[in-house]
């Protein structure tokens, strides 16, 4: 059964830092990874997607995921964190684009001033 | 496109009674999903259906829930009785199947509140 770990239940950084969210995911195949971003009172917005190809993907508001094999990770990154990216984040791992996504616990990310 | 949309944004009822949220889910989509977030469980998945058909239901809690896709374009989630610990978000999602797809698109999704 496919899971996924997001090891990192809270982080604080300070407006302007870069940013690094984990995500480890345990799959038998290649697996379909995401990135959703969660703001207060709001669903859930697709950040990233990898599905094959370059393992580097790019995002959406500046956000960037590295698909690692060996070390089964999807980390999300950022170089220069605004104060509008605090909210809660979630990784997701999938078989094919339209199954079932199995979702990580979230990160909860608070900006400093 | 609208993208997949979800009444009531909010419902407050009393226990005992029967709550039904909606979900419209992006057309052309083939699978829709239902979710439900509270802050000790987090992100649950409810039940989920692939051309109107249930595929998974396990996540259901109880008897209490039921779910129903009676066309491509509509999906009802209802609780009956609904309970105090019910109080959640519910969250709908549509996918599609075809293509490389754009993994879930989630709804604004609907916060109860059972009293």
């Amino acid at each position: 059964a496919q899971s996924v770990t997001q090891p990192d239940i809270h982080i604080t950084v300070s407006e302007g830092a870069s940013l690094e969210l984990r995500c480890n995911y345990s799959y038998g195949a290649t697996p379909y990874l995401f990135w959703y971003v969660q703001s207060p009172g709001q669903g859930l917005q697709l950040l990233l997607k990898y599905f094959s190809g370059d393992t580097l993907v790019q995002g959406i508001k500046g956000f960037e995921a590295e698909f690692k094999r060996s070390q089964s990770s999807f980390n999300l990154r950022k170089p220069s964190v605004h104060w509008s990216d605090a909210a809660e984040y979630f990784c997701a791992v999938g078989a094919y684009a339209g199954n079932m996504l199995t979702f990580g616990g979230g990160t909860r990310l608070m900006v400093k001033p | 496109d609208a993208g997949v949309i979800q009444s009531p944004r909010h419902e407050v009822t009393e226990m005992g009674q029967e709550v039904t949220l909606r979900c419209k889910p992006i057309s052309g989509h083939d699978y829709l999903f239902w979710y439900r977030q509270t802050m000790m469980r987090g992100l649950e998945l409810l039940i989920y259906f692939n051309n109107n058909v249930p595929i998974d239901d396990s996540g259901m809690p109880e008897d209490r829930f039921s779910a129903k896709m009676p066309n491509a374009s509509f999906s009802t989630l209802k609780i009956q009785p609904s309970e105090p610990r019910d109080s959640a978000v519910y969250f709908c999602a549509s996918s599609s199947s075809t293509g490389q797809g754009y993994g879930y698109t989630f709804g604004s999704g609907t916060r109860l509140t059972v009293v």
